[in-house]
């Protein structure tokens, strides 16, 4: 299958600071990525639809300005949390497909964010 | 509401045995269905994918079906072992003009298998 990656696997940071997550299709092109949030023991939840070249498409109630996406290869979409805070601590993890909607989903590896 | 159900949240069986874990969802109009496994802090691995025009998908000791009419889907692990051990995840991409594309998940079936 098509290979996604994800960086870092871990990572942790002071309250305050922003970090940056990348996602990268390593072996296709993706125009559309997707982000997703798990919490401890709960399934995935989806943030936002990330498009190559324009803006993301942010699900109800997730706040923009907090969690900047950037989308500017067809190969690389970042997800930025800013101000970071304890309970942005979760487990953020990216999917990207290489065709259309009947494609198969490929995820990355999830990334571990805890704020101190 | 585009929802995904799985039952049951968790399961226990001892090395050998058969067994199917269940996923239903809201809306049968849909693309298709994915069935994923994932391990302790790990991502997701996908292991199969059924259409909406198809009724079932096999993979190995692995069989998935669909019955769309009902809002069905089973996963079926045949001869299960101990490195079965994960959390199931099903997904269903819905039908509609304002899907991106994007999964919906449901909450997942942990299953442990005990030499």
């Amino acid at each position: 299958g098509a290979v996604v990656s994800q960086h870092p696997s871990w990572v942790i940071c002071k309250s305050g600071t922003s970090v940056k997550i990348e996602c990268r299709s390593l072996d296709f092109q993706a125009t559309t990525m997707f982000w997703y949030r798990q919490f401890p023991k709960q399934s995935l939840m989806l943030m936002a639809t990330s498009n190559e070249g324009s803006k993301a498409t942010y699900e109800q109630g997730v706040e923009k300005d907090k969690f900047l996406i950037n989308h500017a290869s067809l190969t690389l979409s970042t997800l930025t949390v800013t101000s970071a805070h304890p309970e942005d601590s979760s487990f953020y993890i990216c999917s990207a497909g290489w065709g259309g909607m009947n494609t198969e989903a490929f995820f990355g590896q999830g990334t571990r964010l805890t704020v101190v | 509401k585009q929802e995904v159900t799985q039952i049951p949240a968790a399961l226990s069986v001892p090395e050998g045995e058969n067994l199917v874990l269940n996923c239903s969802f809201t809306d049968s109009a849909i693309y298709n269905l994915q069935w994923f496994r994932q391990d302790p802090g790990k991502g997701l691995t996908s292991l199969l994918l059924i259409q909406s025009s198809q009724r079932e998908q096999t993979s190995g000791r692995l069989n998935a079906s669909l019955d769309k009419s009902s809002g069905r889907s089973t996963l079926y692990i045949a001869a299960s072992q101990p490195g079965d051990s994960a959390t199931y995840l099903c997904a269903v991409r819905f039908l509609g003009s304002s899907n991106t594309g994007k999964l919906i998940f449901g909450q997942g079936t942990t299953l442990q298998v005990k030499p």
